[in-house]
């Protein structure tokens, strides 16, 4: 079975924190994806990686970043949190058309 | 551009009743690929469904059915004789033919089934 992990569950985070959220998939995929997900919102793409070292802005990119050293790992990073990026964060890992997504991260900054 | 519409927000039946939930989709690529997302109170995502836009042939998984038609750019979702373990958010998506595309969601329907 595919796996994707995300490395908390929930997190709490104060304003200007500099914080971290780790994806791992452990199938070899090419693609994977960072979205955050809001009530009325459904999924919004932050970014997307295709290949190690290779990142792409999706539709609401601004106040992150991401990282990709390796290819299991997907890094999404908040550089200085703010309460409006309290949210569910998805990770997804793709390969060819079908997507499989990690348990989620409930981030609230406080 | 591409974009997913989701027009119900949230749907409420008795447990037993049948229920379809609507998905309509915009996209200039003549390869695309549609999915149907299950998210649980669990909170992840559990794949359903994957449709390419060649193949408009209905289809049926047990109590499952979809109905795509591209004269409309829909994707409708119908579950026979609801269950409470329905209970749950769908997400319609969509993507075009590359590997490595993104996907695009739609907003989501709440689905909430009563016993």
């Amino acid at each position: 079975d595919v796996k994707v992990t995300q490395s908390s569950r929930y997190l709490v985070k104060r304003t200007g924190e500099k914080v971290f959220l780790e994806c791992v998939q452990d199938m070899d995929h090419e693609n994977m994806f960072w979205y955050r997900q809001d009530p009325g919102l459904g999924l919004r793409l932050i970014y997307f990686s295709y290949d190690v070292k290779m990142k792409e802005k999706g539709d609401i990119p601004e106040g992150y970043s991401v990282s990709r050293e390796k290819k299991e790992r997907f890094s999404l990073i908040l550089e200085s949190a703010s309460t409006n990026q309290t949210s569910m964060y998805l990770c997804a890992s793709k390969r060819e058309t079908e997507a499989f997504f990690g348990q989620g991260t409930r981030l609230t900054v406080v | 551009a591409q974009k997913v519409t989701q027009a119900q927000t949230e749907i409420s039946v008795v447990e037993k009743e049948d229920v379809t939930l609507d998905c309509v989709y915009e996209t200039r690529d003549t390869t695309y690929y549609l999915f149907w997302y299950k998210q649980p109170p669990s909170g992840e995502l559990v794949f359903l469904i994957r449709r390419n836009s060649f193949d408009e042939q209905n289809e049926i998984s047990g109590r499952y059915s979809w109905n795509f038609q591209k004269s409309t750019s829909s994707f409708n979702f119908t579950i026979t004789a609801s269950q409470v373990v329905d209970s749950a958010v769908y997400f319609c998506a969509l993507s075009d033919g590359s590997s490595a595309s993104k996907i695009i969601f739609g907003s989501g329907t709440r689905l909430s089934i009563r016993p």
